[in-house]
């Protein structure tokens, strides 16, 4: 089935700014709205955003997260280290009633 | 805090089936604000939904894995289980047990992972 579209990676100076994006449609983004993860390896992927730009507690207050359209975007502010990770959108399809998920973008703090 | 572990088998052979089992501390899975899922990671690529279940036994699969997969539930001893038949190489992957949120809010918790191979 057709997945998210997300960049496979990103690569930002230690304190600037990463926007990752991820495009969908109508039936997926667009509709129900995206949920980005974060996901170190070795460990469990960990919910960031859900309905777009809802913030769990817990999630730092150097990421936000917003949708235009059929795209969304995930903002994180004043890189750190603990910030290098694989970032993924998910949207569940409401034609194909099924979750979709991006391929991932490796965000890389140089 | 809630926990979720999975446990299975490490190592499969090519046409057998996969059982893995998801135990869940720390909360109860017959709570009705939740659903229970499977997601699993190939190798470098990356996440698959496999499929969810609700507490009362309904459940929701992946159109392209639907006739191989089987998930069910166990309230009394509050674990939930995934089987895949038919394994072939392809389903190699990392799998997660994980909690869902109603209302297709997402997954909020998840289980360290078990990484499952398919091979003779």
């Amino acid at each position: 089935q057709a997945g998210l579209t997300q960049p496979p990676s990103v690569s930002k100076n230690l304190r600037q700014t990463a926007t990752l994006t991820c495009i969908g449609n109508s039936n997926n983004v667009g509709n129900q709205g995206a949920v980005w993860l974060q996901h170190h390896q070795g460990h469990p992927p960990k919910l960031l955003f859900y309905r777009n730009d809802n913030r769990p507690s817990g999630i730092s207050e150097r990421l936000s997260a917003s949708r235009s359209g059929n795209t969304a975007s995930l903002t994180i502010t004043g890189l750190q280290p603990e910030d290098e990770a694989d970032y993924y959108c998910s949207a569940w399809d409401s034609t194909l009633s099924v979750w979709v998920f991006g391929g991932g973008t490796k965000l890389t703090v140089l | 805090q809630l926990q979720l572990q999975e446990s299975g088998p490490g190592l499969v052979k090519p046409s057998e089936t996969l059982s893995l089992t998801c135990i869940v501390s720390g909360g109860s899975i017959s709570s009705g604000r939740y659903l229970w899922g499977w997601i699993r990671q190939l190798p470098g690529k990356g996440l698959e939904w496999i499929g969810t279940i609700y507490y009362s036994g309904t459940t929701s699969y992946n159109p392209s894995l639907r006739s191989r997969v089987t998930i069910s539930v166990d309230t009394s001893k509050n674990q939930y289980s995934l089987m895949l038949n038919s394994l072939t190489a392809a389903d190699t992957a990392v799998y997660y047990c994980a909690r869902e949120w109603l209302l297709y809010l997402g997954f909020d918790s998840w289980g360290q992972g078990s990484l499952v191979t398919v091979s003779s």
